[in-house]
């Protein structure tokens, strides 16, 4: 159990376009999600809160126009990556609980590179 | 007050020995200690946590050991193989509320 799906597993995309990652709870319902952001040989540092059905928290100094999340159900939440850039080639990985007092679960990640 | 320090950043242990990877946190406030484990291009899979009223917790070859007075807790791996080589990444919460990683210690058990 406990299973979070992450889609797509990596992606290239040119200067400029904008990127959408999936993050869906597969077998339990999530009313919030994390995103995180991984540099290599670094450690995951929290780029926001999704919470479903309301506007997403945004830790300091996270561009919430350029990552756009989107907490749609009980069950998906989007990150999407707008007007990208090369800095912001990352591994990018989602998380979420399956209740209020529980572990918390990571998807496998997405790799983005932005040429 | 947020931080928690990881330490070391790399170790190298031989077939059969014991890691020993050890953290630090300074809010008090913290209520839950999870140690993740990460292999290279994955996400970090849960290992094994602790709450702050136990001293030590095992699950198999793995042991948290945890210090509430001097604010530290350590993550042992008994008889380590080298399919224990990965990132390990220490973690603190407070309420369930926001997880903070530690920096992470590159784990390489030598056949």
């Amino acid at each position: 159990g406990a299973v979070v799906s992450q889609h797509p597993s990596w992606v290239i995309c040119k200067s400029g376009t904008s990127v959408k990652i999936e993050c869906r709870s597969l077998d339990f319902q999530a009313t919030t999600m994390f995103w995180y952001r991984q540099f290599p040989k670094q450690s995951l540092m929290l780029m926001a809160t999704s919470n479903e059905g309301s506007k997403a928290t945004y830790e300091q100094g996270v561009e919430k126009d350029k990552f756009l999340i989107n907490h749609a159900s009980l069950t998906l939440s989007t990150l999407t990556v707008t007007s990208a850039h090369p800095e912001d080639s990352s591994f990018y990985i989602c998380s979420a609980r399956t209740g209020g007092y529980s572990p918390l679960h990571f998807g496998n990640g997405t790799r983005l590179t932005v040429t | 007050q947020q931080q928690v320090k990881q330490s070391p950043q790399s170790l190298i242990v031989q077939k059969g020995g014991i890691s020993i990877i050890n953290c630090a946190y300074e809010n008090t406030a913290f209520d839950y200690f999870p140690w993740y484990q990460q292999f290279p291009g994955k996400g970090p899979a849960l290992l094994i946590a602790i709450r702050p009223d136990v001293s030590e917790k095992k699950e198999g070859r793995f042991t948290i050991s945890f210090n509430k007075s001097a604010k530290q807790f350590s993550l042992h791996i008994m008889d380590s193989q080298p399919g224990d080589s990965a990132t390990y990444f220490c973690a603190a919460e407070e309420g369930f509320q926001k997880l903070v990683f530690g920096t992470g210690t590159r784990l390489l058990v030598s056949p």
